[in-house]
């Protein structure tokens, strides 16, 4: 089974705080993703990944920046934390088939709360 | 950008009985993947079904079925007899060329005993 791992499944970080995300995946997938959850507005994408040091702004990247430094490992990073990031963010990654991703699987998500 | 929509946004339904939630999304290209994703209170997103764009014939999954309707941008799931571990957030999704994968607003359904 595929198994993509958050570093934390609970946060509390102050504002102005830098703060790290760390998702790792087991499965050789290329690309890897970041999403926020918010009540009401489902999965808005941050910002993926299609290759080791690749990566591509989605819709909501203001904020935040991301790392991948190896294939295995996608990290959200958080310059520096303000209360409206206050939300749960879920990692995920894929295989593509030609020019199409084919389904994501996903971490278990980290609740951040910024205080 | 390219949207996804749910347009309900919670959903009921009696245990056993069957129940169909709507998603309809928007894209220019011919080849793409559409999938059902189950959210339980766990947080884990669960992938139900999924359905090729270039595939004619509906995607099933037990007691999960997809109706999708290529020309009218139409995708909805299908449950048949409702169960009380069904009841969850449901999300559809789209993928396309550039690799990204676009999410619905989701549907919290209910299972009434």
């Amino acid at each position: 089974d595929v198994k993509v791992t958050q570093s934390s499944r609970y946060l509390v970080k102050r504002t102005g705080e830098k703060v790290f995300l760390e998702c790792v995946q087991d499965m050789d997938h290329e690309n890897m993703f970041w999403y926020r959850q918010d009540p009401g507005l489902g999965l808005r994408l941050i910002y993926f990944s299609y290759d080791v040091k690749m990566k591509e702004k989605g819709d909501i990247p203001e904020g935040y920046s991301v790392s991948r430094e190896k294939k295995e490992r996608f990290s959200l990073i958080l310059e520096s934390a303000s209360t409206n990031q206050t939300s749960m963010y879920l990692c995920a990654s894929s295989y593509s088939t030609g020019a199409s991703s084919t389904e994501a699987f996903f971490g278990q998500g980290t609740r951040l709360t910024v205080v | 950008a390219q949207t996804v929509t749910q347009s309900q946004p919670e959903m009921s339904v009696q245990e056993a009985e069957t129940v169909t939630l709507s998603c309809t999304y928007d894209t220019s290209e011919s080849d793409y993947y559409l999938f059902w994703y189950k959210q339980p209170p766990s947080r884990q997103m669960i992938l139900v079904i999924r359905q090729e764009a270039y595939k004619q014939q509906n995607a099933t999954e037990n007691r999960f079925s997809v109706n999708f309707q290529k020309a009218a941008k139409s995708f909805s799931l299908k449950i048949s007899d409702s169960q009380l571990g069904d009841a969850a957030m449901y999300f559809c999704a789209r993928s396309g060329s550039a690799r990204q994968l676009t999410f619905g607003s989701g549907t919290q359904l209910t299972v009434l005993p």
